[in-house]
């Protein structure tokens, strides 16, 4: 079974500063780990995902996120805020190897971008 | 282009009858998925299709049905019997059933009961 925890629903930073969107997941082998973004009245897009190899993956639009088993944990970031990043966010996790095709949701981050 | 369609994008449906929203993609993907999205709550898996004429149940499927008589089609049907269907649709779709594999997402399809 897995399950993912996003700490924070809404998180509001400024135009040009960090952005960090937490994410810890829970599965009983390793997980594949996935972030989405959607914009309002939209569907989801891939921003990065981690199956295996580096633990630190770079994605589109300045992101980057870091698998860290120990802590079970795998955080977005990205150094600069744009105010076109304002949107939310879904950190998702799959169960590697084996049949087990479901992708199992966290309830979402709302990024708000201030001027 | 390519990509995953659903239609219709906003939908009204009457209490006590069926609706069916229509999910196409022209990816060539073996599996298709949909998910519901309610605010708050993130995205819960109704039903799956690894392969044409296959579906297995996802974590809330009572009150809803699929069909997969095609590769690249994938309806579904809210019927009367879903307590609470207002809500937002999402379709995906992935290359194989193989859980490094990226999914990919519809525009989504939002239902309202009246």
């Amino acid at each position: 079974a897995q399950s993912v925890t996003q700490l924070g629903s809404h998180v509001s930073v400024s135009e040009g500063a960090l952005v960090l969107l937490r994410c810890n997941y829970s599965s009983s082998v390793p997980p594949y780990l996935f972030w989405y973004v959607q914009y309002p009245n939209q569907g989801l897009q891939l921003l990065l995902k981690y199956t295996t190899g580096a633990t630190l993956v770079k994605g589109i639009n300045g992101f980057e996120a870091e698998f860290k088993k120990s802590e079970t944990s795998f955080h977005l970031t990205k150094p600069s805020a744009h105010m076109s990043d304002a949107a939310e966010y879904f950190c998702a996790v799959r169960l590697s190897g084996g049949s087990n095709y479901k992708l199992t949701f966290g309830k979402g981050t709302l990024l708000t971008v201030n001027p | 282009d390519g990509g995953i369609t659903q239609s219709p994008k906003y939908l009204f449906r009457k209490e006590g009858q069926n609706v069916t929203l229509s999910c196409e993609q022209n990816l060539n993907h073996d599996a298709m998925y949909w998910y519901r999205q309610d605010p708050g709550q993130g995205l819960r898996l109704i039903y799956y299709s690894q392969i044409v004429n296959d579906f297995q149940k996802g974590d809330i499927a009572e009150g809803y049905s699929v069909s997969r008589e095609k590769k690249e089609s994938f309806p579904l049907t809210v019927t009367s019997a879903q307590k609470n269907p207002t809500a937002f649709y999402l379709c995906a779709s992935s290359p194989a059933a193989s859980s490094g594999n990226t999914i990919y997402f519809g525009e989504g399809s939002w239902l309202t009961v009246v």
